[in-house]
């Protein structure tokens, strides 16, 4: 019974480039939350997604960052032309029920 | 929004000793809070969890309280053990799932042996 997959563990960018960063949920759940942490920082949510519809994204910043939950396949987290600032841990979890279950995340390096 | 705030920022026990951490909470509506135990390089990790309608919670060692009236909640944690040390997260949130969680800024729990 895997919990929830995150891939890649590390990811370096140069800055202009683009990340993608995967989210696979638990099996059998159908909610994926992304978070990012910067360094020294608590968690900060960014958007709430079920299979092909973006329920929350009220922590998305405006530009430059997209996801999507396709009926099929991962979530994807999407950041385009990178900058400093987009360094950081980005975290999914995954839900129905019995709280939200955290996957190892992302950490995103932009140099 | 839901704002929550969390003291202390560093804590220091003895192994053996308890440790106590407190989050306060902004919105009434809020009816979910979970704690979570993030280890260096990993990601968060529920330790327990406490619903509007129960007063306290515990588990083994651990234990949450939450009192609504006041807005605030608590985890306790008894006889500490080494491996109690990481980064401890307070949340609050709508309810325990479909809804996102609001964080804490975290405590830095060193227990020293």
């Amino acid at each position: 019974n895997a919990g929830v997959m995150q891939n890649p563990r590390h990811l370096v960018r140069r800055r202009g480039q683009e990340a993608r960063l995967r989210c696979s949920p638990m099996k059998g759940h159908s909610h994926v939350y992304w978070y990012r942490q910067l360094p020294e920082e608590g968690l900060k949510f960014m958007v709430y997604l079920q299979k092909e519809n973006i329920i929350d994204e009220s922590g998305m910043p405006k530009e430059r960052f997209s996801a999507e939950f396709p009926k099929e396949g991962p979530s994807i987290l999407r950041i385009q032309q990178v900058v400093r600032g987009d360094s950081a841990a980005y975290f999914c979890a995954s839900s129905p029920n019995n709280g939200y279950t955290f996957g190892s995340g992302t950490r995103l390096t932009v140099v | 929004g839901e704002n929550v705030e969390q003291h202390p920022s560093t804590l220091s026990v003895q192994e053996g000793d308890s440790a106590v951490i407190k989050c306060t909470y902004s919105d009434s509506a809020s009816n979910y809070f979970p704690w979570y135990k993030q280890e260096l390089g990993k990601g968060p990790q529920l330790i327990i969890d406490i619903r509007s309608n129960v007063g306290e919670k515990k588990d083994q060692r651990i234990a949450v309280t939450l009192n609504k009236t006041a807005k605030h909640f608590s985890l306790h944690i008894t006889e500490t053990q080494p491996e109690d040390s990481a980064v401890y997260f307070c949340a609050a949130s709508l309810q325990e799932y479909g809804n996102k969680l609001v964080f804490g800024a975290g405590t830095i729990l060193r227990v020293k042996s």
